[in-house]
């Protein structure tokens, strides 16, 4: 079955950027999530891209996919407090929100 | 401006007594997701609803049933609870099943005792 792996914590520096990796195995994926959740919030939807996609910017996040190495990277720049949170990435091979498999999450930590 | 909406925020329960959990939504989103997240685990669909249509995962225990009694709310009941069944409790509803974005609630963290 298809398998989404990331790493489990990433500390950084306010002010520096954070790069969360992923890496899934289903070569069929058709859509890449990253989502974030806040303690004690449900799971928010930053930002998705397409698999004919290798780049996608919006504001501070940065989202790179290397379809051949099945490999995602959400990059935020001038990382703040408020982006400490856990970061889940997520694949669809349907295009239907409804088959999302989802990552462990990767625990972002910003020290001031 | 909540538009998934959960309660309780923590459930404590006894082993084998039976617990209901409930999601309600503003969104009128035909879609309303459960799924079940252990501590540091993906997020896991046990069921989805698309209208009054009730589709189970394959992989999901006979102990976990749901119900949506409208478009607005849906409910997920444990039987009987076990102490593996201890976990984060997420709902999550879909304006439909070809829509990207799920919208989620802040979750019910379920105790057994």
């Amino acid at each position: 079955g298809e398998d989404v792996e990331q790493s489990l914590f990433l500390s950084v520096r306010e002010g520096d950027s954070s790069v969360i990796n992923c890496t899934y195995t289903d070569s069929s994926s058709t859509y890449l999530y990253w989502y974030k959740q806040e303690p004690g919030a449900g799971l928010q939807l930053l930002t998705y891209i397409f698999s004919n996609m290798d780049m996608k910017q919006d504001q501070r996040l940065t989202v790179l996919l290397n379809k051949k190495d099945k490999h995602l990277s959400l990059r935020i720049a001038d990382t703040q407090t408020g982006d400490s949170a856990i970061y889940f990435c997520a694949e669809t091979d349907s295009g239907s929100a409804r088959q999302l498999t989802f990552g462990s999450g990767t625990q972002l930590t910003v020290l001031p | 401006d909540a538009m998934v909406i959960q309660n309780p925020r923590y459930q404590v329960t006894q082993f084998g007594k039976p617990v209901t959990l409930s999601c309600s939504q503003t969104l009128n989103h035909n879609v309303m997701y459960w799924y079940q997240q252990k501590s540091s685990q993906a997020p896991k669909l046990l069921f989805h609803y698309y209208d009054k249509d009730f589709n189970n995962e394959a992989d999901t225990p006979d102990n976990f049933q749901s119900r949506r009694p409208n478009t607005s709310f849906c409910f997920l009941d444990i039987r009987s609870p076990g102490l593996g069944d201890a976990a984060m409790y997420l709902c999550a509803t879909s304006r439909d099943l070809k829509d990207l974005e799920q919208y989620f609630g802040p979750g019910t963290r379920l105790t057994v005792t």
